[in-house]
């Protein structure tokens, strides 16, 4: 069964970095982008940004431009996202998920890992 | 960017109902739309792509249509699964927006 596994909850200082991880089990990853999104306490989804796992190009949406960096390893099939500049405003679940369609950055999402929650407090 | 508007936020309804949920685009899509299921302290689930094409093992009371700016997802026939919040998202163009949500919730 393909997966996506997130590493464990984060609690950070405002001003800090967090990185969180994203583990594909299988093939689940060859070919097919990964993206991250993000959901506030009580609120919506926002996609921050994908990668693509073979080649390593990223893209990234404006909100989260200079402060935002993705990449991966290819050995363990893992993806990583390192958000730096944290402030109460990043308090929310961080999810990675993967792009339906291979090769294709724009598409829907099938497989999302199980969640990251990251809480920035002083 | 392209800005995603569902409705209703909030919807209640019973079992057995058809229950219909709409997704406006403020700029055409074709139909590069998705539809997502998120339960409580869950990750969202993929419902339906390219507008109307449901994804494997969702269940057939589940139905997409529309294109354009203008969407709908419908539930023929209310499950007690199916209690949840509801988005859509559009994949036309960076950033992938989606839509503030829809809870259904029981009657």
């Amino acid at each position: 069964q393909v997966q996506l596994v997130q590493s464990g909850a984060e609690a950070k200082k405002p001003g800090a970095s967090v990185k969180i991880s994203c583990k594909a089990s299988g093939n689940a990853l060859t070919r097919h982008y990964l993206h991250w999104v993000r959901q506030a306490p009580g609120q919506g989804l926002e996609w921050m940004g994908t990668i693509d796992p073979t080649g390593g190009s990223t893209t990234y949406a404006q909100n989260f431009q200079g402060r935002l960096a993705m990449t991966r390893d290819t050995s363990t099939k893992s993806v990583y996202i390192e958000l730096s500049s944290l402030t109460f405003e990043d308090t929310a679940v961080y999810y990675c998920a993967r792009g339906r369609d291979m090769a294709t950055i724009l598409c829907a999402f099938d497989i999302w890992g199980q969640g990251t929650m990251v809480t920035v407090s002083s | 960017d392209i800005q995603m508007t569902q409705s209703p936020s909030t919807l209640s309804a019973s079992v057995g109902d058809r229950v219909t949920i709409t997704c406006r685009a403020t700029q055409t899509i074709s139909r590069w739309l998705a539809w997502y299921q998120q339960k409580p302290g869950k990750a969202p689930k993929l419902l339906i792509y390219g507008a109307s094409t449901l994804e494997s093992v969702v269940p057939s009371r589940f139905s997409g249509s529309g294109s354009g700016t203008e969407f709908t997802l419908t539930i023929s026939s209310l499950q007690p699964d199916d209690f949840a919040t509801y988005y859509c998202q559009q994949y036309n163009s960076y950033p992938g927006t989606f839509g503030q949500g829809t809870k259904v919730e029981i009657k």
